[in-house]
């Protein structure tokens, strides 16, 4: 595998359910980040990981919890979510400088009925 | 506060027309950092271009250019004779620079339609 992977690319969960997400980069970076797209806000940034730490929570609801276990990996652990939850959900890395570029994974459509 | 504006929302072109995209920003730094994304509508975000706060020059690859202005705060992208593949969801973005992490604040993104 290259740069960015996520799984699953797609889910579809009832607002009881608890569900992971996945993301993995190959790239060597030291830091990763979670986005939220939707219609109404097209690019949230949610969480961002450097150096294993969590360095920025934009005032995301407790619903949404993240995981750094590791450089490589970076997970956001999913509970009783609203449908307005409903969007594209993206993993980026990059190195931790403000020089250097994200690159992103192909996302995770999410739908939360 | 960072903030960056891309004012077009949708741009319809024909085939071999060109298209500027326009992204205005604000940033109280001195130095930072400006990116160009493209999205498919595979959804992937694809990364085009960074620019330094500290280099003006304006770059060509092959159809696509940039153009950064310091003093209007603009860093607009043209796609020169665009085809049907250009189609998608383009993104500006800034990027402060800051000790923790490398925090990206995107603009609303431009819709490009090229229809042949």
């Amino acid at each position: 595998e290259t740069g960015v992977t996520q799984t699953p690319r797609h889910l579809v969960m009832g607002m009881t359910n608890k569900k992971s997400l996945k993301c993995e980069q190959h790239l060597g970076h030291n830091a990763m980040y979670w986005y939220k797209q939707s219609a109404k806000k097209p690019l949230e940034l949610m969480f961002v990981y450097s150096l294993e730490e969590r360095v920025e929570n934009n005032s995301v609801p407790s619903r949404f919890s993240p995981e750094c276990p590791n450089s490589s990996h970076l997970f956001l652990h999913l509970h009783t979510l609203q449908p307005e939850d409903s969007a594209l959900y993206l993993c980026a890395s990059s190195q931790r400088e403000a020089a250097y570029e994200q690159f992103f994974g192909p996302g995770t459509r999410l739908t939360v009925l | 506060a960072q903030k960056v504006t891309q004012a077009q929302t949708e741009i319809s072109v024909v085939e071999k027309e060109d298209v500027t995209l326009d992204c205005v920003y604000e940033t109280r730094d001195t130095t930072y950092y400006l990116f160009w994304y493209k999205q498919p509508p595979s959804g992937e975000l694809v990364f085009l271009i960074r620019r330094n706060s500290f280099d003006e020059q304006n770059e060509i690859s092959g159809r696509y250019s940039w153009n950064f202005q310091k003093s209007t705060s603009s860093f607009n992208f043209t796609i020169t004779a665009s085809q049907v593949v250009d189609s998608a969801v383009y993104f500006c973005a800034l990027s402060e620079d800051k000790a923790a992490g490398n925090k990206l604040t995107f603009g609303g993104g431009t819709r490009v339609l090229v229809k042949p």
